[in-house]
């Protein structure tokens, strides 16, 4: 059970922003939120994650709410490369990552 | 330099024979797993290593035997295959178990096919 909610799928434009919604309403005070992302044919790979602040790196930035029962993935300009399986996962570091289905996002031209 | 392989990457084989995917990673990291991901595109964890010792076997029949020789290696070996385990496996890793805050590197995955 990954005991996070995301859309199945969306659609961006390229060069726009992009963001990607999770809900994770039973998470406790211990659970971070992971992103990763799967290209085709690939492995996961690690995007970003986030405890109570919302962070940015070079990939993407991640919006949490107030009450850390939801958050946001942010793309801030999608490009054709980026269009994957992104996942949101919630882990408090001592279990493996317990992938849900994700949001399949494509990326128009 | 690839941080986490695994041979081979595609794996075709018959029912009932046994087979070996191998995986290395040069990160230096203290703990490795293998992942399933099925036709369904789930993907599953199946086994935990924390410096070479299992620290999690998620009911995975035991026709699975994952064998870490050292801590930069972790292999999976698989007797009596059976159609269900065709899939793609992936190896993975991170610095340090039971951290709270950690990133996992997957390596490129095997796909195992049955017949």
């Amino acid at each position: 059970d990954a005991k996070t909610t995301q859309p199945n799928s969306m659609e961006s434009n390229e060069e726009e922003p992009v963001h990607l919604p999770c809900n994770h309403s039973t998470i406790s005070g211990t659970d971070y939120i992971h992103w990763y992302r799967q290209l085709p044919s690939q492995g996961p790979e690690y995007v970003i994650h986030g405890l109570t602040s919302n962070v940015n790196n070079r990939m993407a930035s991640l919006a949490i709410a107030e009450d850390r029962k939801s958050s946001t993935l942010i793309l801030h300009r999608a490009t054709l490369r980026d269009a994957a399986v992104y996942y949101c996962i919630r882990n408090s570091g001592n279990t493996p990552l317990v992938f849900g289905k994700g949001t399949r996002l494509s990326v128009i031209a | 330099d690839t941080a986490v392989s695994q041979t081979p990457k595609y794996l075709v084989t018959q029912m009932g024979n046994d087979k070996s995917i191998k995986c290395e990673q040069n990160l230096g990291h203290d703990t490795m797993y293998w992942y399933k991901q099925d036709s369904k595109k789930f993907l599953k964890i199946m086994f935990s290593y924390n410096n070479k010792e299992l620290i999690i076997n998620e009911t995975v029949p035991n026709r699975f035997s994952p064998k870490s020789p050292d801590k930069a290696h972790l292999n999976l070996h698989i007797n009596s295959l059976e159609l269900g385990d065709s899939a793609v496996y992936f190896c993975a890793s991170s610095p340090i178990w039971g951290q709270i805050s950690y990133e996992q590197y997957f390596g490129p995955g095997t796909r195992l096919t049955v017949t």
